[in-house]
């Protein structure tokens, strides 16, 4: 296991596109969790699963945003109709259940630039 | 409502010399830990040192150690004998909404000079 993989890395993509991020988490880390990070800013929380079940949404997940997790295993962040003030660093994290204060174990993040 | 203040945006330390960076914290919660995460640039975070807060002791981790003040709610990373490595954002976070989900600092961009 290699840790969380997210892809692509990078995307740039056109104002008003729809966009789609994946993020692989650690096989036998149930909790997964998506942040967005924009520049010079700490990363902000927008939503989590346990297993397939996503628990909780930030107000930052608009309706423009979806996030899904099919069989508990990888999770897809969708970004529909994007706007510039979508651009930023997509992170996510996975740890096992009850080990949040253990700290996550994060990707490599998918930064996504709207023009 | 939970929050992180990181006072210092930017710092520049010369390589094998020492350096604080500050975090202060605001939580209604008794039962918590406290992290410090290193982002290089594009590269991915990790995590330095965590403090559980009903431990008195400072943590330590190799060059890194905590200056945790509970009463205060301040919670400072030490890095001491710099390395050119350390370079990075440094967030300091911690746990929220019963453990649920983290919150995080605004970062201080940390450059180690030759």
């Amino acid at each position: 296991d290699t840790g969380v993989s997210q892809n692509p890395r990078h995307k740039i993509t056109k104002r008003g596109q729809n966009v789609t991020f994946r993020c692989d988490p650690i096989s036998e880390h149930n909790r997964l969790y998506w942040y967005r990070q924009t520049l010079g800013q700490g990363p902000e929380f927008l939503t989590y699963f346990q297993n397939e079940a996503q628990l909780e949404k930030s107000r930052l997940l608009s309706d423009r945003f979806s996030a899904e997790r099919p069989k508990g295993s990888f999770s897809t962040l969708e970004i529909q109709r994007t706007e510039q003030g979508d651009s930023a660093m997509y992170l996510c994290a996975s740890l096992p259940t009850g080990a949040l204060n253990y700290g996550y174990t994060f990707g490599s993040g998918t930064r996504l630039t709207v023009v | 409502a939970q929050t992180v203040t990181q006072s210092q945006p930017e710092m520049s330390v010369q390589e094998a010399e020492t350096v604080t960076l500050s975090c202060t914290y605001d939580t209604s919660e008794n039962n918590y830990y406290l992290f410090w995460y290193k982002q290089p640039p594009s590269r991915q975070m990790i995590l330095v040192i965590r403090q559980e807060a009903y431990k008195q002791q400072n943590a330590t981790e190799n060059r890194f150690s905590v200056n945790f003040q509970k009463a205060a709610k301040s919670f400072s990373l030490k890095i001491s004998d710099s390395q050119l490595g350390d370079t990075a954002m440094y967030f300091c976070a911690f746990p929220y909404n019963y453990g649920q989900n983290f919150v995080f600092g605004p970062g201080t961009r940390l450059s180690v000079l030759p």
